[in-house]
């Protein structure tokens, strides 16, 4: 059964950094991009960043742009996110998402992990 | 980059057929064969349902179709059913590795 486990959210302080991992259960985690999607309580969904299969190519979202990095260990089948410099505005619950084919689709989502910076 | 538009809410009774627009620009919609959907029920990460502007993944009924004419999208439900109800996020590929979604909207089965 395919999976993906977030964890590493928490309550922060502003200013602060946060590591988010994403686990991979139940497929080929190094032939697939992934993605970071966050939803702010109440709010839409917000593309955050994407790695491409082999890692080999980043890109993000402008909200983030230089406050967050996206790494992938496909050796223990682990996708990143590392946060600096924590706004209150990065309050949200972060998916991990795993791109379908080579359309930006999403068709695997994780559970979500909650980051509330205060 | 603003986000695409959706109208914020929709509604319907059992049975009937609703259809959720979805506007973009020729930048992202009008640009590339790459609409999804998705599905989110409360407390819920999101579904796909529809990808690469009208193709449904295996699982999901053919109740739910879609389209694209120049910039807007287009989601419809037919034979509305109760457990439709729930948040509806159009998504596309925006060039240069992007990704944008839309604003949601909130579909209610009365």
């Amino acid at each position: 059964q395919v999976q993906l486990v977030e964890s590493g959210g928490g309550v922060v302080q502003s200013g602060s950094s946060l590591r988010l991992s994403c686990v991979d259960s139940g497929f080929t985690f190094g032939t697939y991009g992934m993605h970071w999607v966050r939803q702010a309580p109440g709010k839409g969904l917000e593309w955050v960043a994407l790695i491409w299969h082999d890692g080999s190519k980043t890109n993000y979202a402008e909200s983030v742009r230089g406050r967050v990095t996206i790494s992938r260990d496909t050796s223990k089948k682990t996708l990143f996110l590392q946060m600096d410099s924590l706004r209150v505005d990065d309050t949200a619950v972060y998916y991990c998402t795993r791109e379908g084919g080579d359309t930006s689709h999403m068709d695997v989502w994780g559970k979500g992990t909650t980051v509330i910076v205060s | 980059q603003s986000a695409l538009t959706q109208t914020p809410s929709a509604s319907g009774s059992p049975g009937q057929s609703v259809t959720i627009s979805c506007t973009g620009t020729s930048s992202d919609i009008g640009g590339y064969e790459s609409v999804s959907w998705y599905q989110q029920h409360p407390g819920r990460a999101p579904k796909l349902i529809i990808h690469d502007v009208n193709k449904r993944p295996s699982g999901v009924p053919d109740r739910f179709s879609a389209s694209k004419s120049g910039n807007t999208a287009s989601l419809t439900v037919s034979g509305l059913q109760a457990a439709d109800e729930a948040d509806y996020y159009c998504s596309s590929y925006a060039g240069s590795d992007t990704v944008i979604f839309g604003g949601g909207t909130i579909l209610t089965v009365l």
